[in-house]
């Protein structure tokens, strides 16, 4: 069956411009999950949904990160005025959810690089 | 979230047996202990996870010991492919609010297999 998938699979952006980054989950998996991958920070959890909630946010960077998920499926993690900084592969992940997500396993997608000049 | 500690890098030849030990000396009771491969330009990929004692699947095995805080990850007769970063996790809560099972990547192993 299809994974996880992202889009696009490069960007590249302007200091300054708004990106929009999606995520197709595995369907049927409630719990998504965007982590950002950059060389000086290693892996780092951004957001949890489960379902179109999101009860733990802990991760996002500052408020020009903000991300949304609808009808259960598709997220898209939104970057206002991007800065440099923000240049990381940015990884999505889905897993079934529910009552034990700790013994979930998370499906990763191939991520989003994302350059900011 | 317990810290886990595990060596920076590994070095290894076709066809050997590899051994990746990662501490956690904090581990909680209801932690599970995850490990993750990565490819470059790839998203992580789940390998194995356990509680305590022994996990074997068809990739590899998982050694607990019965205090939990160490485990090592076994990978039998390795192959160039098998070269990657290995990342060694613990966390989430079996239950209760506020149980999200996001995972705290540490730096990982990068093991680099040689012909």
């Amino acid at each position: 069956g299809a994974g996880v998938s992202q889009s696009p699979s490069n960007k590249v952006t302007e200091k300054g411009k708004d990106v929009e980054l999606r995520c197709d989950p595995i369907s049927g998996h409630t719990a998504l999950y965007w982590y950002r991958q950059s060389l000086g920070q290693g892996l780092e959890f951004l957001i949890y949904f489960q379902g179109n909630s999101a009860p733990d946010k802990s991760g996002l960077p500052s408020d020009r990160f903000s991300a949304e998920r609808t009808g259960g499926s598709v997220s898209t993690l939104t970057i206002q005025r991007t800065q440099q900084e923000d240049s990381a592969v940015y990884l999505c992940a889905s897993s079934l959810g529910g009552a034990r997500p700790a013994t979930d396993t998370q499906y990763f997608g191939p991520g989003t690089r994302l350059t900011v000049l | 979230l317990a810290k886990t500690t595990q060596p920076i890098s590994m070095d290894s030849y076709e066809g050997q047996e590899v051994n990746i030990t990662c501490s956690h000396n904090n581990i909680a009771t209801n932690d599970y202990i995850t490990w993750y491969q990565q490819f470059p330009s790839q998203g992580p990929r789940f390998i194995i996870q356990g509680y305590k004692t022994k996990v074997t699947n068809e990739v590899a095995s998982l050694f607990i010991p019965a205090d939990r805080k160490s485990s090592t990850l076994s990978l039998p007769r390795v192959s160039l492919s098998d070269t990657a970063v290995y990342y060694c996790l613990v966390g989430g809560r079996l239950s209760g609010s506020g149980n999200t099972g996001k995972l705290i990547f540490g730096q990982g192993t990068t093991l680099q297999v040689k012909p």
